[in-house]
């Protein structure tokens, strides 16, 4: 089974500073991992995947993810946040054609 | 490409009623999911079609049923609607077995 936890619900940072997402997982096979952005109102935007390759992945709008096999996790990081980056963003988890697995969101929240 | 499409954007619905979601995937992809979001929560996910076939199915009651057409669009059906059936319901599609799902706007229900 595969699961994903989020730590923190909701993360304020100011504009211009390091924007750290944080996403850990639980899977009994090697994972395909995914970012998701949602703004208010609209569906998933695919931000970053990891998929067996790079371990260090490069996403849209300057966000980057490290894979790291050792302490299950998949953090997201950008390292200055933008008024526009402020939305609701997503862990996900699956393999290979399956359904994917979601974490509960982290709100992120940008100040001037 | 006018990727994932979802009809209608907004529904209201009372209790008991039945409802129909539809759902027209990315040019190209043959494989619909369809995922439940309830308000501050991630995406949830309810069943998968492929070659119009059910392939897989989450932890949802047979209330939720699907359809997937020819041409691969699809239909999400809830029937003996309930208030905790509100919420926003995602299509997404892929290509097969591929990792990357490709996600639609989708359609917020609520039923009162």
């Amino acid at each position: 089974a595969q699961s994903v936890t989020q730590l923190g619900s909701h993360v304020s940072v100011s504009e211009g500073a390091l924007v750290l997402l944080r996403c850990n997982y639980s899977s009994s096979v090697p994972p395909y991992l995914f970012w998701y952005v949602q703004y208010p109102n609209q569906g998933l935007q695919l931000l970053l995947k990891y998929t067996s390759a790079a371990t260090l992945v490069k996403g849209i709008n300057g966000f980057e993810a490290e894979f790291k096999k050792s302490e299950t996790s998949f953090h997201l990081t950008k390292p200055s946040a933008h008024m526009s980056d402020a939305a609701e963003y997503f862990c996900a988890v699956t393999f290979r054609g399956q359904n994917f697995v979601f974490g509960p969101g982290t709100r992120l929240s940008v100040l001037p | 490409d006018a990727g994932v499409t979802q009809s209608p954007t907004h529904l209201i619905k009372t209790r008991g009623q039945q409802v129909t979601l539809r759902c027209s995937p990315k040019s190209g992809h043959d494989t619909v999911s369809w995922y439940q979001q309830a308000l501050g929560q991630g995406p949830q996910f309810i069943f998968q079609y492929y070659e119009e076939e059910e392939r897989q199915r989450g932890n949802f009651p047979d209330r939720f049923s699907g359809h997937q057409f020819p041409n691969y669009s699809s239909e999400l059906n809830v029937n003996a609607l309930l208030l905790g059936d509100s919420a926003l319901y995602l299509c997404a599609s892929s290509w097969g077995r591929n990792t990357e799902a490709f996600f639609g706007q989708g359609t917020r229900l609520t039923v009162v």
